[in-house]
């Protein structure tokens, strides 16, 4: 088992240019989360998705970032017009209940 | 909503020493976790524990629900102990809420 799988590891973007992030759950893992970690914040949770459905994305900024699941293999975390705020490390985790077990992290620079 | 307390931020340690490492909750939980992680490195969870007591090798996680409350203890720790050790909790299918962590420093 791979265990989770987050590419790339890290990302440099220009202001204002868009970033896609993606996860490779565990194979068999129903729920799918992402979250964020900087200094400053620490962890914090974005959106998660079971059975490929969004269930809540109360952390998600409401503009600029989105994020889909389009089949049990595989999600994305797209941020929009990226800002020097958004660097952070983006972390994704997967689930079969409650145990959540994490992946690297891609580590996102915005100059 | 929910919150989590970790107590200490930080700790330093001598080689050998024990080491207890709080975090309180203030609501009621389905889900403990207690994770590691090295600068710039991963989270390896080193305990999914949502009641009870549960050891693996010289690390010990208590979690008491009635009193919100979960301890992570380090007995005679290790150089290569240090790190930040970060507490987490979720409510019935939920995301996960963390502490702040505690960094832990063991010198030789």
């Amino acid at each position: 088992n791979a265990g989770v799988i987050q590419t790339p590891r890290h990302k440099v973007t220009g202001k204002g240019q868009e970033a896609t992030l993606w996860c490779e759950p565990i194979s068999g893992h129903s729920a799918v989360f992402w979250y964020r970690q900087t200094i400053v914040q620490g962890l914090e949770f974005l959106t998660y998705f079971r059975n490929q459905a969004p269930i809540d994305d109360s952390g998600m900024p409401k503009e600029r970032f989105s994020a889909q699941m389009p089949n049990q293999s595989h999600s994305t975390l797209k941020i929009q017009s990226t800002q020097p705020q958004d660097s952070a490390v983006y972390l994704c985790a997967s689930s079969s209940s409650y145990e959540q077990y994490f992946g690297p992290g891609t580590r996102l620079t915005v100059l | 909503g929910q919150q989590v307390q970790q107590s200490p931020a930080s700790l330093v340690l001598q080689e050998g020493e024990n080491a207890e490492l709080q975090c309180n909750f203030s609501t009621s939980l389905n889900s403990m976790q207690w994770f590691y992680q090295r600068p710039g490195g991963s989270l390896v969870s080193l305990f999914y524990n949502p009641s009870g007591t549960k050891q693996s090798g010289r690390l010990t996680s208590t979690t008491v629900i009635k009193e919100r409350r979960s301890s992570l203890h380090i007995s005679s720790s290790q150089t290569t102990d240090s790190g930040t050790y970060l507490c987490a909790m979720a409510g019935f299918a939920s995301a996960l809420t963390f502490g702040s962590g505690t960094k832990v420093i063991v010198l030789p």
